[in-house]
């Protein structure tokens, strides 16, 4: 069964650190991108960026550019979200899913996590 | 980039009734144009790729339409289980994004 598990809820104050990740199951991890997805409290999805886990190359969305760093770990399939400085703001959850493409080279997103709750709080 | 912009906000609909949600890109995007559905307190879920095409598992109640600018997805006699949020996502340009949502709520 394809998969992508992420790690579990974190707790933090205000100017720490955290990463996130994401493991991919079930497939060859380094032929697909990792997205990840920002769903803020009661909000919408907000597309963050995507990397490519074969060579690490990635985009992002320029609202998050500077804000947020993504890698990966192809050897152990696993990708990450990282913060260096967290924000009150930060306070979401955040998915990472799988984006693939058929009959088009556009990209869809046909696997999703169950999403990691990130509370920043003092 | 590319604004997508989904109307209603919000739709209260009976069982059995039809469902019409609309998505407008701010530039021609072709197909690629993607559905999801989100339950509360679940992951999206795709429902619809490239504008029109079904994805495996997912009710023949829900359909797609549209390329360029404008987007529809139809959910054809709603049930109950059909309660949930749905956004549109385009994948034609970087940054990829969502609409803002459309949440069906059952009368």
């Amino acid at each position: 069964e394809v998969q992508l598990v992420q790690s579990g809820a974190e707790v933090k104050k205000p100017g720490e650190s955290l990463r996130i990740s994401c493991k991919g199951s079930g497939y060859s991890f380094t032929s697909y991108w990792i997205s990840w997805v920002r769903q803020m409290p009661g909000k919408g999805l907000e597309w963050m960026g995507r990397i490519d886990p074969s060579d690490s190359y990635t985009n992002y969305s320029p609202s998050f550019q500077g804000h947020v760093t993504i890698s990966a770990d192809k050897s152990i399939s696993t990708a990450y979200l990282q913060w260096s400085s967290l924000k009150a703001s930060d306070t979401a959850m955040y998915y990472c899913a799988r984006p693939t493409y058929s009959s088009s080279t556009y990209y869809y997103m046909d696997v999703w996590g169950k999403g990691t709750t990130v509370t920043v709080s003092s | 980039e590319i604004v997508l912009t989904q109307s209603p906000d919000f739709q209260s609909v009976t069982p059995k009734e039809k469902v019409t949600i609309t998505c407008r890109a701010s530039q021609s995007i072709g197909s690629s144009l993607h559905w999801y559905q989100q339950k509360p307190d679940q992951s999206p879920k795709l429902l619809i790729k490239y504008a029109s095409q079904s994805i495996s598992g997912v009710p023949s109640r829900f359909s797609g339409s549209g390329s360029g600018t404008d987007f529809t997805l139809t959910i054809n006699s709603l049930e109950a289980e059909d309660a949930a949020t749905y956004y549109c996502h385009q994948s034609s340009s970087l940054p990829w994004g969502f609409g803002q949502g459309t949440k069906v709520e059952i009368k």
